[in-house]
């Protein structure tokens, strides 16, 4: 059974850093793009950032680029997301998601997410 | 680059059809055939409904369909039920960018 569960999300203070971690089980990770969505209170989704299955290629939000960083180790079945200068409006429910390949960027299967609370 | 539109709400009565839109521009939906339909029931994640405008994933019911027409992609959901009830994000890929639309609540009357 294909399994994401994320970890690390929590109450961090404006400027602050997170990392967000994803744990990958029931497939081969290294076969597939993977990429991080965030569900903001009373809002709806935004796509954060993806990268490539070997970790060569790595795309980014405009409202993160410079601030969020995705990686992943395909040896530790694990994807993760380096959140620094953390800002109120980052505060969202962080989902780890699975790419469908070859569809454009859609998301197969998803995990439960992790809550990041930024607040002073 | 703006979210893709979709209306707040729709409705429907169990067994009868809804078709909720999403309107984006010619650098997105209008230029690929890569529009996404997700089912969010509340405390949940997203569910791929339809990917690539029209493929539905395994285990997501023929009742469920997409299309595209220009800019417009819309999902049509046949023979309403109670358990549609959710919210339904699009989402479409854009040079190296997904964008999403804020979202449509359908509720089953």
């Amino acid at each position: 059974e294909v399994q994401l569960v994320e970890s690390g999300g929590g109450l961090v203070q404006p400027g602050g850093s997170l990392r967000l971690s994803c744990a990958a089980s029931g497939f081969t990770l290294r076969s597939y793009w993977m990429g991080w969505v965030r569900h903001a209170p009373g809002k709806g989704l935004e796509w954060v950032a993806s990268i490539t299955g070997d970790g060569s290629g790595e795309y980014y939000a405009d409202s993160v680029r410079g601030r969020f960083s995705i990686a992943r180790d395909n040896a530790k079945n694990s994807l993760y997301l380096q959140m620094n200068s953390l800002r109120a409006e980052d505060t969202a429910i962080y989902y780890c998601a699975r790419d469908v390949p070859y569809s454009g960027w859609s998301f197969g299967c998803w995990g439960q997410g992790t809550l990041v609370t930024v607040s002073s | 680059q703006s979210a893709l539109t979709q209306p707040p709400s729709a409705s429907g009565s169990p067994g009868q059809s809804v078709t909720i839109s999403c309107t984006g521009t010619r650098s997105d939906v209008g230029n690929y055939n890569y529009v996404s339909w997700y089912q969010q029931h509340p405390g949940k994640a997203p569910k791929l409904m339809i990917h690539e405008v029209t493929k539905r994933p395994s285990g997501v019911p023929d009742r469920f369909s997409g299309s595209k027409s220009g800019n417009t992609a819309s999902l049509t959901v046949s023979g309403l039920q109670a358990e549609d009830e959710a919210d339904y994000y699009c989402s479409s890929y854009a040079d190296n960018n997904v964008l999403f639309g804020g979202g449509t609540k359908l509720t089953v009357l």
